[in-house]
């Protein structure tokens, strides 16, 4: 089946830093999305893409839908103390107005900022 | 305007009981989606509703079931619960995947 390799699993970084954290497959997506879970909340939105080579922006938040559909990555700018979370990538199959789709998740990037 | 709401927060039960955890909808979506996540770990799959019927399904038993009622709110219910049950169940409703919201999840334990 599917799988997305999310990578790296945990960052320390300095405030004011900026981040970047990137997923790969082995199999061709037709979405990526972006998401950031919070502790004891459900994960939410940051940038959906869907179209290859698409740059996405959303304040600080830059992600891109890789060229061969197999990848994308998510920067952060100047990072942020409330930055701090869980970042999920995920993939789906379908197109932007497709409900029949099925959403793949990564592991997620644990991002920690240092004092 | 309420966003996805689950219920219940947490929940305890024992191996071979049964749960079933509930989920609202936001307003004006008419699909729901379950997810799992174990600890340490992204979302996985376990099946979709729309108009009261499963759409898509994840790679889960046949122990894992649900429902959609008419105003879009759903049930997953989970028999024959095992250790390995044990996780944070999110629902997510939308319109489509751009607009695909997350309730904050039930924790459930299996002892």
């Amino acid at each position: 089946g599917q799988q997305l390799n999310q990578s790296p699993q945990s960052m320390f970084i300095q405030e004011g830093e900026d981040v970047s954290m990137n997923c790969t497959s082995s199999s061709i997506f037709n979405t990526w999305l972006w998401y950031k879970q919070d502790p004891g909340e459900g994960p939410v939105l940051l940038i959906a893409l869907y179209k290859a080579g698409e740059l996405t922006s959303n304040g600080r938040l830059t992600a891109q839908f890789g060229i061969t559909r197999k990848d994308s990555f998510l920067n952060i700018s100047a990072s942020i103390p409330s930055d701090v979370g869980i970042y999920f990538c995920a993939g789906d199959l379908g197109g932007p107005m497709n409900r029949d789709d099925k959403i793949i998740f990564g592991k997620g990037t644990r991002l920690h900022i240092l004092p | 305007d309420a966003g996805v709401t689950q219920s219940p927060t947490h929940l305890i039960k024992t191996r071979g009981q049964q749960v079933t955890l509930r989920c609202s909808p936001k307003s004006g979506h008419d699909t729901v989606s379950w997810y799992q996540q174990a600890l340490g770990q992204g979302p996985q799959f376990i099946f979709q509703y729309y108009e009261e019927e499963e759409r898509q399904r994840g790679n889960f038993p046949d122990r894992f079931s649900g429902h959609q009622f008419p105003n879009y709110s759903s049930e997953l219910n989970v028999n024959a619960l095992l250790l390995g049950d044990s996780a944070l169940y999110l629902c997510a409703s939308s319109m489509d995947i751009r607009t695909q919201y997350f309730g904050p999840g039930t924790r459930l334990t299996v002892l």
